[in-house]
């Protein structure tokens, strides 16, 4: 079975720093994927993990335990454009298809 | 630009008048997918190919046809749409080790 669980909705301060978790249980695995996520929008790729431990980009960071089957995307140095949904994506199976998490709403307030 | 294009970006039509809406990709990527997206459901996968003429059903493919007779389309065919099926829907490619591209979005609605 597939099964990707995310917090549904987070509030955090301009400035401050924010961890999303994910964790999941799928049949294969190859690679996770963090996608952001504008109202009305099209996802758009932030970060990509494939082995265990951390990827950093800029202000956003992503980390990966395997054998726990836990990811979390961090944000830092928050500015209210960050305020939208992040997404949790495992790549499994047959190394191709993406099964989706439900979603987190972030709210950056000032 | 390498992009994954649909068309429309709006649409508005009744109950059981057949449409599809087209998706196409020009990065020569081999898997491509359909979802749909509903205010608290996040993005549910309707379904997806993995290369030409392989498709499989996703969470909901119901309602829903597609095809993949080349490369870079990918249509999805709503045969008899109903009100339920009024969503936004997004398509999306990829190839081994590169991320999902996603096309803008076609935001349907069936009176």
């Amino acid at each position: 079975g597939q099964n990707i669980d995310q917090p549904t909705e987070m509030t955090a301060t301009e400035g401050a720093i924010v961890q999303i978790n994910c964790t999941y249980q799928t049949s294969g695995f190859n690679g996770l994927f963090w996608y952001q996520q504008h109202a009305g929008e099209a996802p758009t790729f932030l970060s990509y993990n494939v082995l265990d431990g951390l990827e950093e980009k800029g202000r956003f960071s992503s980390f990966l335990s395997r054998s726990k089957g836990y990811s979390y995307l961090l944000l830092k140095e928050l500015q209210m454009k960050d305020s939208a949904s992040y997404l949790c994506a495992v790549r499994d199976n047959y190394g191709q298809n993406f099964v989706f998490g439900p979603g987190t709403r972030l709210s950056v307030l000032p | 630009e390498a992009q994954v294009t649909q068309n429309p970006r709006y649409l508005i039509t009744v109950t059981g008048k057949k449409l599809t809406v087209t998706c196409s990709q020009n990065m020569n990527h081999e898997y491509m997918s359909w979802y749909r997206q509903d205010p608290g459901l996040g993005l549910r996968q309707i379904y997806y190919s993995m290369n030409v003429e392989v498709t499989d059903k996703g969470d909901v493919p119901e309602g829903y046809k597609v095809s993949r007779k080349e490369k870079r389309n990918f249509p999805l065919i709503l045969e008899s749409p109903s009100p339920n099926q009024t969503s936004l829907y997004f398509c999306a490619s990829s190839n081994l080790g590169s991320p999902l591209h996603f096309g803008n979005g076609t935001r349907l609605t069936v009176t």
